[in-house]
């Protein structure tokens, strides 16, 4: 079956605590972004990959770093997390493509930063 | 840089009634058009699309038309269902040169027996 996972699914933490959200396709698809989805906000893009080792920032990069090291894998790290990125996360890839493919989207990850 | 505009909610309307939720955009050059739907606790995915100018995408019973001279790609349903609550987003492909992507923010549906 064709999916995006995230891992986890859940996540409560603390100021400051280091944590990754894994995201993986199994679609090989060249394209994967993190956004996140916040009330009154709707979805905005953090980070975006347009292959292995390529990544470039989104709208709000800010307090996050990513890598790709592999086609299917594409964590978002928050070094020190802080209370305004308490949001919940989507990642999704897509197939490159003139005007734009379809997205597909991960199940999500809520987290909380207390 | 690309922008979308989309009718806000909440949206409450009585099951069988039309439904309408309003998308302009801009973007560089003419994307792909996307409508996603979120059901609750999950996350986005493709309701319908359209490729260039007058197309019109349709699926579930909704559909939407690509028009270029207005730049707009509104959503429609002639008859809602309890099971079509949800939130709708609307987003363009990226523009020519591009590789961002950006959504409108989204229109909370809710459909009342």
């Amino acid at each position: 079956e064709a999916q995006v996972t995230q891992n986890p699914r859940y996540l409560i933490t603390v100021t400051g605590k280091k944590l990754t959200v894994t995201c993986s396709q199994n679609m090989n698809h060249e394209y994967m972004s993190w956004y996140r989805q916040d009330p009154g906000l709707g979805l905005r893009q953090i980070y975006y990959s347009m292959n292995v080792e390529v990544t470039d920032k989104g709208d709000v990069p800010e307090g996050y770093k990513v890598s790709r090291k592999e086609k299917r894998n594409f964590p978002l790290i928050l070094e020190s997390p802080s209370p305004n990125q308490t949001s919940l996360y989507f990642c999704a890839s897509r197939k490159p493509g003139q005007g734009g493919n379809e997205q597909f989207f991960g199940p999500g990850t809520r987290l909380t930063v207390l | 840089g690309d922008s979308v505009t989309q009718m806000e909610g909440p949206v409450t309307l009585s099951e069988e009634a039309f439904l309408t939720i309003n998308c302009t955009y801009t973007a560089t050059g003419y994307p792909s058009l996307f409508w996603y739907v979120q059901y609750p606790g999950e996350g986005l995915q493709l309701l319908l699309k359209a490729t260039k100018a007058d197309d019109k995408g349709s699926n579930k019973g909704f559909e939407a038309t690509y028009r270029k001279e207005t730049t707009s790609f509104h959503l429609e349903k002639g008859s809602v269902q309890v099971s079509d609550s949800a939130v709708y987003f609307c987003a363009p492909g990226p523009g020519a040169g591009s590789y961002q992507l950006t959504f409108g923010k989204g229109t909370k549906l809710s459909v009342i027996p």
